[in-house]
C-alpha cells in the first residue's frame, strides 16, 4: 500500500522567509501527487497537483513542488511567506489502485510577524 | 457557486443515539468520500462511492454506514456513535478517480460522541 510522510507536525518561519515543507511518498511507479490547504475551521482545498506533465509545479498563492523521483519527495516551498499562510498543510497521493487517496498527516505551519 | 455542503457543522451526541451527517455536492460529479480527521493523523478514507448504489470501505470503515441513492448526495450514518467516533468529518467529491482529479471538500463535521 502506498504511504505519504510529511516531515514535521509543526513549521513556523518568519514573514518574508522561504517556505520548506517536507513530503516523502512510497510507491513503486509515478503517482499522482497533491498538495491541500486546510485554513482554520474550513475544509481542504488543492494548491498543487503532480501528473507527470511536468516536475516543477506551480500552484496558488506562490506555491510550487518539485517531483523528485530518485528522492521519492515532493516538497512544498514558497519563497518568501505571507501571514496568510498560516494554515495546515496535506501532502497526499492517489493510490495507484486509483480508488483513494492517501494522505500525509499534515504540516501547520506557523508566521511570525 | 459549486460547492459540497455538510450538515450540521457541530454535533454533540451521545453514546449510542444514531445519527446522520449528511453531504451534498452540486457539480454533478461521480466520486465522493467521506473521511475524518484526527491530530496527527491527518484524513482517513471511512467510505467512497464511485457512483450511484456504488459504494465501498475506505481505511476505516468500522461503525459507519454510508448510502447513494442520488448522486448529488453521500450520507454519513453512525447507528451507534461511540466515544472514539469523536473527529472532524469531511465529505469531498471529484468529477472522476484514478487521473489525479482534484478533490473538493466540504467545510466538516465536528463530532463529539460523550
Amino acid at each position: 500500500a502506498q504511504s505519504v510522510t510529511q516531515l514535521g507536525s509543526h513549521v513556523s518561519v518568519s514573514e518574508g522567509a522561504l517556505v520548506l515543507l517536507r513530503c516523502n511518498y512510497s510507491s513503486s511507479v509515478p503517482p499522482y501527487l497533491f498538495w491541500y490547504v486546510q485554513y482554520p475551521n474550513q475544509g481542504l482545498q488543492l494548491l498543487l497537483k503532480y501528473t507527470s506533465a511536468a516536475t516543477l509545479v506551480k500552484g496558488i498563492n506562490g506555491f510550487e513542488a518539485e517531483f523528485k523521483k530518485s528522492e521519492t519527495s515532493f516538497h512544498l516551498t514558497k519563497p518568501s511567506a505571507h501571514m496568510s499562510d498560516a494554515a495546515e498543510y496535506f501532502c497526499a497521493v492517489e493510490d495507484t489502485g486509483g480508488f483513494k487517496t492517501i494522505f500525509g498527516a499534515g504540516t501547520r505551519l506557523f508566521v511570525k510577524a | 457557486e459549486a460547492q459540497v455542503t455538510q450538515n450540521p457543522r457541530y454535533l454533540i451526541t451521545v453514546t449510542g443515539k444514531k445519527l446522520t451527517v449528511t453531504c451534498s455536492q452540486n457539480m454533478n460529479h461521480e466520486y465522493m468520500s467521506w473521511y475524518r480527521q484526527d491530530p496527527g493523523l491527518g484524513l482517513r478514507q471511512i467510505y467512497y462511492s464511485m457512483n450511484v448504489e456504488v459504494t465501498d470501505k475506505g481505511d476505516v470503515p468500522e461503525g459507519y454506514k454510508v448510502s447513494r441513492k442520488e448522486k448529488r448526495n453521500f450520507p454519513l450514518i453512525l447507528e451507534s456513535p461511540s466515544p472514539n467516533q469523536t473527529s472532524l468529518y469531511f465529505c469531498a467529491s471529484s468529477s472522476g478517480v484514478g487521473l489525479g482529479y482534484e478533490q473538493y471538500f466540504g467545510p466538516g463535521t465536528r463530532l463529539t460522541v460523550t
